[in-house]
C-alpha cells in the first residue's frame, strides 16, 4: 500500500493529557498537510510542510498544537493538555508540488476522543 | 466565514438516474476546484477537479461544471450507482495558495436501488 498512512486510527484520552499522531505521506510527495474535521463540517486546514519546512499555520492551531516533519519524511502532530473541544478526526494529506494545480491525497485519519 | 458552501446537506437519487451536487464559493482568488468523496471512517478520496480556465471536465461517469461568473460549480454523476452513496465535499484552492484546500460542509448522497 503506497497511500498516506496515519497512526493510530483511534485515540481516546483524558482531558489534560498529551497525544501525538503520526503521518507517513506518499514517498515521493514533498508537501504534507494536516487538517481537522469535526462532525457535520468539512476538513479545516491546520498546517502544511514543504519538505521539512513548516510554511503555514492556521489560526486554528493554538500554542498547544505542534507539528514537525523531520528530514522531510513522516510528520507528527502533538496536542498538549488536550481539551474536549479537540475531539475530532485529524487528517493528513500529501501532494507533489510541480508549481501547478495538484490534488491532495488523504490518509484515513486519526479519530481523537477527549473525555 | 464559509468561503465554500454546499447548501444541500443530503440528496437521494434513484439508481440509474443523474445525481447533481452543487457548490458555491465566495473567494474570487479561488482558481482550482476539486470534488472529494468520503466513506465513513475513511479519509476523503479525490474524484475530479477543474481549473478556472475551463468550464467543464469529464471523467467517465463524473462531470464537473464551473460557472465563474456565478461562482458556482456542480458535479454530475450519471448513471448513479449504489457504490456512489457517500459524502461529497467540494474544495477550492487559491492562486498562490500552495494547494491549501478550503472545503465545503459536504452533501450526503444516497443512491436508492
Amino acid at each position: 500500500d503506497t497511500g498516506v498512512s496515519q497512526d493510530p486510527r483511534h485515540k481516546i484520552t483524558k482531558r489534560g493529557q498529551n497525544v501525538t499522531f503520526r503521518c507517513d505521506p506518499i514517498s515521493e510527495h514533498n508537501r504534507l498537510y494536516w487538517y481537522r474535521q469535526t462532525l457535520g463540517q468539512g476538513p479545516e486546514f491546520l498546517t502544511y510542510f514543504q519538505n521539512e519546512a513548516q510554511l503555514e499555520k492556521s489560526r486554528l492551531l493554538s500554542d498547544r498544537f505542534s507539528a514537525e516533519r523531520p528530514k522531510g519524511s513522516f510528520s507528527t502532530l502533538e496536542i498538549q493538555r488536550t481539551e474536549q473541544g479537540d475531539s475530532a478526526m485529524y487528517l493528513c494529506a500529501s501532494s507533489y508540488s510541480q508549481g501547478g494545480d495538484e490534488k491532495l491525497f488523504f490518509g484515513s485519519g486519526t479519530q481523537l476522543s477527549v473525555l | 466565514d464559509q468561503q465554500v458552501k454546499q447548501n444541500s446537506p443530503s440528496l437521494s437519487v434513484q439508481e440509474g438516474r443523474i445525481s447533481i451536487l452543487n457548490c458555491d464559493y465566495t473567494n474570487s482568488m479561488f482558481d482550482y476546484f476539486l470534488w472529494y468523496k468520503k466513506y465513513p471512517a475513511e479519509g476523503p478520496t479525490f474524484l475530479i477537479s477543474i481549473s478556472s480556465i475551463k468550464d467543464k471536465n469529464e471523467d467517465g461517469r463524473f462531470t464537473v461544471f464551473l460557472n465563474k461568473s456565478a461562482k458556482h460549480l456542480s458535479l454530475h454523476i450519471v448513471p448513479s450507482q449504489p457504490g456512489d452513496s457517500a459524502v461529497y465535499f467540494c474544495a477550492a484552492s487559491a492562486v498562490g495558495g500552495n494547494e491549501k484546500l478550503t472545503f465545503g460542509t459536504g452533501t450526503r448522497l444516497t443512491i436508492i436501488p
